[in-house]
């Protein structure tokens, strides 16, 4: 069975401080990795795409994969009240286009 | 503009009316999908297609039909809809060789009574 495991929140930031989130995936084999962030009620929305090791940045966001170690995180710096969201893990596991998805985590972004 | 597209983007239905969502995508992707998703569930996927006339079960497929004639459209069928299939609905869109990045619609929210 092919799992994706994210950090339950929720995880609350205060505005301005970094938020964390952690993803771990249980397939070695896995190539893609993906970070949507999900607002109430409406539908997953690509943020950032990562697919080596190391760190990939885009803007504020950054997403830092480990394959040794099968984990993904995504860093959100200066956090703002519009971050508040549900964060989305998917993993791309055999090279195609099936993504499976983590349960999400929830991020609340107090002023 | 790029997008997804989903109609209806509510539906209250009795059980055992067929149903039909429609799934469009005007990005020439090849590749289509269906999930659903459930409090503590998460995302499930229910069908994909590779591309026209080609389409395969996601996890969750029993009680659900698909079928792709045109490229931009992947719609998704209830026969005979149950309650247990009351859910939020996404159809997602991808381009071959792009990463396999998927883009979602906007969402429909199914309610079987």
């Amino acid at each position: 069975q092919k799992e994706v495991e994210q950090n339950s929140g929720p995880l609350s930031v205060p505005e301005g401080a970094i938020a964390s989130l952690n993803c771990t995936y249980s397939d070695r084999v896995s190539q893609s990795f993906f970070w949507y962030r999900q607002y109430s009620g409406k539908s997953p929305e690509l943020i950032m795409s990562i697919y080596s090791n190391g760190d990939k940045e885009d803007g504020r966001f950054t997403a830092q994969l480990n394959k040794a170690s099968q984990y993904v995180s995504l860093l959100i710096r200066d956090s703002q009240p519009s971050d508040s969201a549900t964060y989305l893990c998917a993993v791309n596991y055999r090279n195609d286009y099936k993504l499976s998805f983590g349960a999400g985590t929830t991020v609340t972004v107090r002023a | 503009e790029a997008q997804v597209t989903q109609n209806p983007r509510y539906l209250i239905t009795v059980t055992g009316k067929k149903l039909t969502v429609t799934c469009s995508q005007n990005m020439n992707h090849e590749y289509m999908s269906w999930y659903r998703q459930d409090p503590g569930l998460g995302l499930r996927q229910i069908y994909y297609s590779m591309n026209v006339e080609v389409t395969d079960k996601g996890d969750v497929p029993e009680g659900y039909k698909v079928s792709r004639k045109e490229k931009r459209n992947f719609p998704l069928i209830l026969e005979s809809p149950s309650p247990n299939q009351t859910s939020l609905y996404f159809c997602a869109s991808a381009r071959q060789g792009a990463g396999y990045e998927q883009y979602f619609g906007p969402g429909t929210r199914l309610t079987v009574t």
